[in-house]
């Protein structure tokens, strides 16, 4: 059964930083590319972030580049978003979620839906 | 960027009822589509991949068409567990997966 499971997400003043972390299981891990997806209080889905399944392409949002950093650690099944310089703004529940193709499906994997999400991990950002 | 826009925002129906939702993209996206259901309190959840194709253990009553830049999402006969909100995504052109506004469905 696959299993993604959040943590991390505290209350955080503005200017600060946080790291959050996911750890996957159920799946080969390597195979896939990793997103970060969040969702404001009452609002829609805005994705994140993305990470290639071998940690060597990195993509984000336009609303978190420069400020937010995504890793993974295959060894350890562990996704990672270090967000730093946070704002009011960046509050909401952030999920991390698993591309349903691998990466040799179009040699990237990023061109697919996310079928597999974490119950995700709130993060809000106030003083 | 792509846009996406859901239509209606909100919707109210009955049990039995066929329901449609409709995702326009704002220029061309092949069959690059998926629709999420999300419930409250939990996280999205795939019913619909690559515009039309049923993700393994969604029921059958729900099905998704189109291609390009209109889309719709169907309910078939509504059932008491689908009353909740629903997302469109679009995947064709990355780093820039968006999605739709969402519609809320509601028991009537």
């Amino acid at each position: 059964e696959v299993q993604l499971v959040e943590s991390g997400g505290v209350v955080v003043q503005p200017g600060g930083s946080l790291r959050l972390s996911c750890a996957a299981s159920g799946f080969t891990f390597d195979d896939y590319t990793m997103h970060w997806v969040r969702q404001a209080p009452g609002k829609g889905l805005e994705w994140v972030s993305l990470i290639s399944w071998d940690g060597g392409s990195t993509y984000y949002a336009d609303s978190v580049k420069g400020r937010f950093t995504i890793s993974r650690d295959n060894s350890k099944n562990s996704l990672y978003l270090q967000m730093n310089s946070l704002r009011t703004e960046d509050t909401a529940l952030y999920y991390c979620a698993k591309g349903r193709e691998p990466y040799y499906y179009d040699s990237s994997g990023y061109l697919t839906s996310f079928d597999y999400w974490g119950q995700g991990t709130l993060v809000t950002v106030s003083s | 960027a792509i846009q996406l826009t859901q239509s209606p925002s909100s919707l109210s129906a009955s049990v039995g009822d066929r329901v449609t939702i409709t995702c326009r993209a704002s220029q061309g996206i092949s069959s690059a589509l998926a629709w999420y259901q999300q419930k409250p309190g939990k996280a999205p959840k795939l019913l619909i991949y690559d515009a039309s194709s049923l993700e393994s253990g969604v029921p059958s009553r729900f099905s998704g068409s189109g291609s390009g830049t209109d889309f719709t999402l169907t309910i078939s006969s509504l059932q008491p567990e689908d009353f909740a909100t629903y997302y469109c995504q679009q995947f064709n052109s990355y780093p820039s997966y968006t999605f739709g506004q969402g519609t809320k469905l509601e028991i009537k």
